[in-house]
């Protein structure tokens, strides 16, 4: 199997509140984790590429410094909101690749809704 | 630039077979997933071809012709539990993932 599991699936919390996802691979190794945000009716957004021991790939237009990302092995990756705000309210989605070969399926975690209030 | 499309939305009846395709444009090609998503929830793996032809996997098959820059996925026996967005993604030349928007497939009894 190829089991992602994400934490928590749901937060809701004030503006300015950091809030830190969990991805966690649990049956296999992941040497490349990725973070994806995904508004109402819209395809997934890849905002940054995490790899284990080394500093995040972040896509144009992501702020490295809100969102940061920590992959400090390999089966778990973190993404934090920081100071978050109502704009950041979005379905964040880790998905891990099973494997070192880039052809391997990207598995999906359940996500995480996030509500900004 | 890279270009992926699919239907927005199609409509079908349970227990028909609907086809659901995908036409691309991207910078190189090492391979087509296919991804089911129900709303609220995360993408789950369907098919990955990467040699032209036809894949099939049960109720589903996945078909490639790389010299057309096409896809499609096929359901066949179609039941409400498939109702669905289906979304395309290649893997370029650089193994980056581009993701088409997706397809919305509504199953009417």
């Amino acid at each position: 199997g190829a089991v992602v599991s994400q934490h928590p699936s749901r937060v809701i919390c004030k503006s300015g509140t950091s809030v830190k996802i969990e991805c966690r691979s649990l049956d296999f190794q992941a040497t490349t984790m990725f973070w994806y945000r995904q508004f109402p009716k819209q395809s997934l957004m890849l905002m940054a590429t995490s790899n284990e021991g080394s500093k995040a790939t972040y896509e144009q237009g992501v702020e490295k410094d809100k969102f940061l990302i920590n992959h400090a092995s390999l089966t778990l990756s973190t993404l934090t909101v920081t100071s978050a705000h109502p704009e950041d309210s979005s379905f964040y989605i880790c998905s891990a690749r099973k494997g070192d070969g880039e052809y391997q399926p990207q598995h999906f975690g359940d996500g995480t809704r996030l509500s900004i209030l | 630039g890279q270009n992926i499309d699919q239907p927005t939305e199609m409509t079908a009846t349970e227990g028909a077979i609907v086809q659901i395709n995908c036409t691309y444009q991207t910078s190189g090609f090492n391979g087509l997933f296919w991804y089911q998503q129900h709303a609220g929830e995360a993408p789950t793996f369907l098919s990955y071809n990467v040699l032209d032809g036809l894949e099939e996997k049960g109720r589903f098959s996945s078909f490639l012709s790389r010299s057309k820059g096409y896809s499609y996925l096929l359901l066949k026996e179609l039941q409400m539990k498939d109702s669905a967005s289906y979304l395309c993604a290649v893997l370029d030349s650089n193994y980056q993932l581009i993701w088409g928007a997706g397809t919305k497939l509504i199953i009417k009894p």
